[in-house]
């Protein structure tokens, strides 16, 4: 079975402060994923990265940062947090996507961190 | 337009019944399609990858019109615990490896 988690489920924290979310996998998956859930607004993505030291913006890059040093592991930062980045946030993680159809590049996600800035 | 795009419902059925959900993604070049279960509170977790000649899971059934650009989720016989919202999911053009996630279609069985 495929796990990912991420190291908090709940989190509070001041506008201003510097935030960094960390998501693990161990499935030695190459893509991981960071997207923020809003109500109404589905999921949008922050953030990809297809391997170590690479990292390309996704839809709502602005007011994050990330980091891949290891496979395994990719953390957001918000570097300054403030209140309309109150949200949930999910990370995921693939394997690359193969030629013709193949489902390989189906996500699977972490549990989810549900942040409050206030 | 979305890129891809549901009804959000809710659909509120009664024990028993089937229901089913539609999906229509505007990218021709996509070549993977999901549909995805979230429960409340909970990430979203795959139910079913959808092939070209459609497929079933048990009570599930998935149908795939490339020409039409649509995808549907039978549901047969639902169950309670069939309860959540319902993610279409197909990859972007090219091999990205990215995902777009419709927003999901809700269903509330009810005994």
């Amino acid at each position: 079975d495929v796990k990912v988690t991420q190291s908090s489920r709940y989190l509070v924290k001041r506008t201003g402060e510097k935030v960094f979310l960390e998501c693990v996998q161990d499935m030695d998956h190459e893509n991981m994923f960071w997207y923020r859930q809003d109500p109404g607004l589905g999921l949008r993505l922050i953030y990809f990265s297809y391997d170590v030291k690479m990292k390309e913006k996704g839809d709502i890059p602005e007011g994050y940062s990330v980091s891949r040093e290891k496979k395994e592991r990719f953390s957001l930062i918000l570097e300054s947090a403030s209140t309309n980045q109150t949200s949930m946030y999910l990370c995921a993680s693939s394997l690359p996507p193969v030629n013709s159809g193949g489902f390989q590049d189906t996500q699977y996600f972490g549990p989810g961190t549900r942040l409050t800035v206030l | 337009r979305k890129e891809v795009e549901q009804d959000p419902g809710p659909f509120n059925v009664p024990e028993g019944a089937t229901v089913a959900f539609n999906c229509t993604y505007s990218n021709s070049a996509s070549q993977s399609f999901f549909w995805y279960r979230q429960d409340c509170r909970k990430e979203p977790k795959l139910l079913m990858s959808v092939y070209s000649s459609g497929n079933e899971d048990g009570r599930f059934t998935a149908q795939l019109n490339r020409a039409s650009q649509y995808i549907s989720l039978l549901i047969r016989d639902s169950k309670l615990s069939d309860s959540a919202t319902y993610l279409c999911v197909v990859n972007m053009r090219g091999n990205t490896g990215k995902l777009i996630f419709g927003q999901g279609t809700t269903l509330q069985v009810k005994p």
